[in-house]
């Protein structure tokens, strides 16, 4: 059983819309991660949380705005996507440390219409 | 050269086999390297890490690294149908600013055929 949980499984949402995607882990760990995934490719890291601040942005565009409410939580709030944006959604979380395998949720697959 | 390189397959291998599932990587100061298994339409699931040189076994599963040859492989002995699923390679070169970024390969398809 997975520790990192995610909601929705899936959303289906218009360009106009306002969502949030929601993730929590239950392993102590003190990174968090928000990942994008598009068929047949690896997953692109958009986000990293370390001890709650946002430490990575991998040039995300503004559209979509992640939130580190604690330790446990993770959000991802989307506004006016695209598209383009449909993919599958991943939140991961792992220890801060040399040796710190990130382990995945199930994901939340979106599709914006 | 891509930073992380797998052979994107299929792999087809008989039931009861061994599947030998290949990766290299560009960055000779990376750390830690993980494998992740993932069916389709599902999350990638971590089944293997290994940060030395030599092996490292798990059930059914040996994860082998050679820094030397900036080489990282998994084993899985005794190849089962439900092994058929995609097998991503991760490395992570903890670079200075972003340690924790990894980079991926672009997966392995594994067949294993009843």
């Amino acid at each position: 059983d997975t520790e990192v949980t995610q909601t929705p499984k899936h959303l289906v949402m218009g360009m106009t819309n306002k969502k949030s995607l929601k993730c929590e882990q239950h392993m102590g760990h003190r990174a968090m991660y928000w990942y994008k995934q598009k068929a047949k490719k690896p997953p692109e890291l958009m986000f990293v949380y370390s001890y709650e601040k946002l430490s990575i942005n991998e040039s995300v565009p503004s559209r979509f705005s992640p939130e580190c409410p604690n330790s446990s939580l993770l959000n991802l709030h989307l506004h006016a996507l695209q598209p383009e944006d449909s993919a599958l959604y991943l939140c991961a979380s792992s220890q801060i440390g040399i040796w710190d395998e990130q382990y995945f949720g199930p994901g939340t697959r979106l599709t914006v219409t | 050269q891509k930073e992380v390189e797998q052979n994107s397959g299929p792999l087809s291998v008989p039931e009861g086999a061994i599947a030998s599932l290949n990766c290299t990587y560009s960055d000779r100061g990376s750390q830690s390297f993980f494998w992740y298994r993932q069916y389709s339409g599902k999350s990638p699931e971590l089944i293997m890490f290994i940060y030395s040189n030599g092996d490292k076994e798990d059930g059914r599963f040996t994860a082998q690294l050679n820094k030397a040859s900036q080489y990282v492989s998994l084993l899985i002995r005794d190849s089962q149908p439900s092994d058929s699923a995609t097998y991503l390679c991760a490395v992570n070169p903890h670079r200075a600013g972003n340690n924790r970024k990894l980079i991926w390969g672009l997966g392995t398809s594994l067949a294993v055929n009843p």
